[in-house]
């Protein structure tokens, strides 16, 4: 059984700050690593994927794998307010549906 | 990326109906899955619907329950039949290519409440 494990939060940062949120999987088959953002009432937006071991930038946020240790991490900089959601990680090893951990609630104050 | 267009959006269900949601793809996808979220809670899948054939069932989830059709490479419907409360839910639809670096995008979800 595949498991995909995030600290529920919520995590409170100050603006302008990095935001930390990571993610612990089982699978050691697991491949390819997704971040999706999920605005309450709202259906999960895909922000960034991750395949290869190091980090990868895309404007603020900047995702971190590292598969011997079995984990990722989204960093966002510069936090702002309306990055205040829930961070979904996923993942899936191959042909395989993704598989979601809980999520993790970030709340940004201004 | 993918639009994938869902509805309805939101349905207020008696217990005992069934109802039929169905989810549009702009663009060709290999894969097409149904999803549904808890209040709080995150993503469980359901299915895998398969073109053509009949759709590939999570642990806990039967046709009898969730038919799932999808006749063509964009189109698919879930529909929720001999509702009770407990499946009170979001529902989404989501789309993506098959392979290893599958990225996979969702509807809009419809947001469903049995009474």
């Amino acid at each position: 059984q595949k498991e995909v494990e995030q600290n529920s939060g919520p995590l409170s940062v100050p603006e302008g700050a990095i935001a930390s949120l990571n993610c612990t999987y089982s699978d050691r088959g697991s491949q390819s690593f997704f971040w999706y953002r999920q605005y309450s009432g709202k259906s999960p937006e895909l922000i960034m994927f991750i395949y290869s071991n190091g980090d990868k930038e895309d404007g603020r946020f900047t995702a971190q794998l590292n598969k011997a240790s079995q984990y990722v991490s989204l960093l966002i900089r510069d936090s702002q307010p309306s990055d205040s959601a829930t961070y979904l990680c996923a993942l899936n090893s191959g042909n395989t549906p993704l598989v979601f951990g809980k999520g993790t609630r970030l709340s940004v104050i201004a | 990326s993918a639009v994938i267009s869902q509805k309805p959006s939101r349905d207020i269900c008696q217990r005992g109906t069934s109802l039929t949601i169905q989810c549009q793809v702009d663009s060709q996808v290999t894969m097409m899955f149904w999803y549904r979220q808890q209040p709080g809670q995150s993503l469980t899948l359901i299915a895998t619907a398969n073109q053509g054939s009949e759709a590939t069932y999570e642990s806990g989830f039967v046709i009898d329950k969730f038919p799932i059709s999808r006749p063509n490479l964009t189109f698919s419907t879930l529909t929720v039949s001999n509702m009770s409360p407990e499946d009170s839910s979001i529902y989404l639809c989501s789309g993506g290519v098959l392979g290893a670096n599958e990225k996979l995008f969702f509807g809009s979800g419809t947001q469903l409440s049995v009474l």
